[in-house]
């Protein structure tokens, strides 16, 4: 089972619309866990980190189940600026590297 | 804001010939990184680095990978024959603290082109 687990898509939405993005990692002892989004060729760029609470940043909305191993990413009203891929990313305990999923592109058609 | 910053961009190298990727770090950060990324692959971990020696290193990081911090202010990544198989675009990343929520930064890249 990989580490982190996307779906790759391509995701090919209408501009306003809700997109959501699923992903899954197969170590329970993660402890943090983020959203990074990537353009193309370029750095990943941090979006937001997930709590277990959930959290919210503008039309950004992560989850996380800690039960089931999953974190979802809900983006609401999109914009053309939201193409990009979406990296679901996590960090294990005493562990420093960040272990990257393979993404899961997203293109906002006008 | 603070940025990491990396040069070259673009570094085209022979298969066998040694290269270094430099990086900069964020200016207080105390932890650095290396990852790399493969044409339409995944961000693969590397080698991270503090207190002047790797904390970490993946399996990929083998003899040939070293890291070094010369200076106060950069941090590279030498690479001592090169395969095909390097050829990737190699981010360089910092964080301040070692907690697992905090951070990392990552530099533009530079692509390295293996011939």
């Amino acid at each position: 089972r990989k580490e982190v687990e996307q779906d790759p898509g391509p995701f090919n939405v209408p501009e306003g619309a809700t997109v959501a993005f699923n992903c899954t990692y197969s170590n329970s002892a993660s402890q943090s866990f983020f959203w990074y989004r990537q353009d193309c060729r370029k750095e990943p760029k941090l979006l937001m980190s997930v709590y277990s609470s959930g959290n919210e940043d503008g039309r950004f909305t992560a989850q996380l189940n800690r039960a089931s191993q999953y974190i979802s990413l809900l983006i609401r009203d999109s914009k053309l600026s939201d193409s990009a891929t979406y990296l679901c990313v996590v960090n294990g305990f005493g562990n420093e590297k960040l272990t990257f999923g393979t993404g899961t592109r997203l293109t906002i058609i006008p | 804001e603070p940025e990491v910053t990396q040069t070259p961009s673009h570094q085209v190298t022979q298969m066998g010939q040694e290269v270094i990727l430099r990086c900069v770090p964020i200016s207080n950060h105390l932890y650095f990184y290396w990852y790399r990324q493969i044409l339409g692959q995944k961000v693969e971990f590397l080698v991270s680095f503090y207190n002047n020696e790797i904390s970490e290193k993946s399996e990929i990081f083998d003899d040939q990978f070293s890291v070094e911090r010369p200076d106060g202010s950069n941090f590279t990544l030498k690479i001592r024959s090169t395969k095909l198989e390097d050829s990737a675009m190699y981010f360089c990343a910092s964080r301040l603290q070692a907690l697992s929520t905090d951070t990392q930064y990552f530099g533009p890249g530079t692509r390295l082109t293996v011939l």
